[in-house]
């Protein structure tokens, strides 16, 4: 399957701990974004990443959330001391250029307890 | 800062009949997709609209994009309970490259 790859599917974190979600594209795709969708609602834009740079991240929370896209391996959503309203689907999609058209992962529901 | 809008929110409808989701946005744009949602799933890219005038179509559904109006549609002709779904349109800003998606709509197909 040489799609975008997400894990874990579903994450249960209790308030304070740290999340981690990570996200393969798909091959030869070099660009990831990071999305949240609370319930009901549309995708919010949180980061765009290619390899090894932070080219926007205007979407992302000034505390407690940063990513990163190393040379090698799985880009990297982590959300340190996470609160209930952290609660969301998270969804990464990668791109063949910049901003080109997106494909998405199957996301990552996360509850925070 | 582009804002998209998209009307009707949510949509109910009989099997059988046509209809129009309609996905409006505030600045200059030559690029826009549609995408589908269904629930606690994934969003399956359904079109991408590259041109004033990109009409296309798969299925019961036909996506136009009209750049000057700064509209897109997403029409179903003949709609069947399997296009039951939540569907997004998202755009990209041609001043900043960001990409934006509307809230969604929540189409609910009745048999």
């Amino acid at each position: 399957n040489a799609g975008v790859m997400q894990n874990p599917r579903h994450l249960v974190r209790r308030r304070g701990q740290e999340a981690r979600l990570r996200c393969s594209p798909m091959k030869g795709h070099s660009h990831v974004y990071w999305y949240r969708q609370l319930p009901e609602e549309g995708l919010k834009f949180m980061v765009y990443l290619q390899k090894e740079n932070i080219i926007d991240e205007s979407g992302m929370p000034k505390e407690r959330f940063s990513a990163e896209f190393p040379k090698e391996g799985p880009s990297i959503l982590r959300i340190q001391q996470v609160v209930r309203g952290d609660s969301a689907a998270y969804f990464c999609a990668s791109s063949l250029r910049d901003y080109n058209e997106q494909f998405f992962g199957p996301g990552t529901r996360l509850t925070v307890l | 800062e582009l804002k998209v809008e998209q009307n009707p929110l949510f949509l109910s409808m009989q099997e059988g009949k046509n209809y129009t989701i309609y996905c409006n946005y505030s600045t200059t744009s030559d690029r826009l997709y549609w995408y589908r949602q269904d629930p606690g799933k994934s969003l399956e890219s359904l079109f991408v609209l590259l041109s004033n005038g990109a009409v296309k179509q798969e299925g019961r559904l036909m996506a136009s994009l009209d750049t000057k109006a700064r509209l897109s549609t997403l029409h179903i002709t003949a709609a069947v309970h399997d296009l039951s779904a939540t569907y997004f349109c998202a755009v990209v800003s041609m001043v900043d490259d960001k990409i934006i998606f509307g809230k969604g709509t929540r189409l609910h197909i009745l048999p």
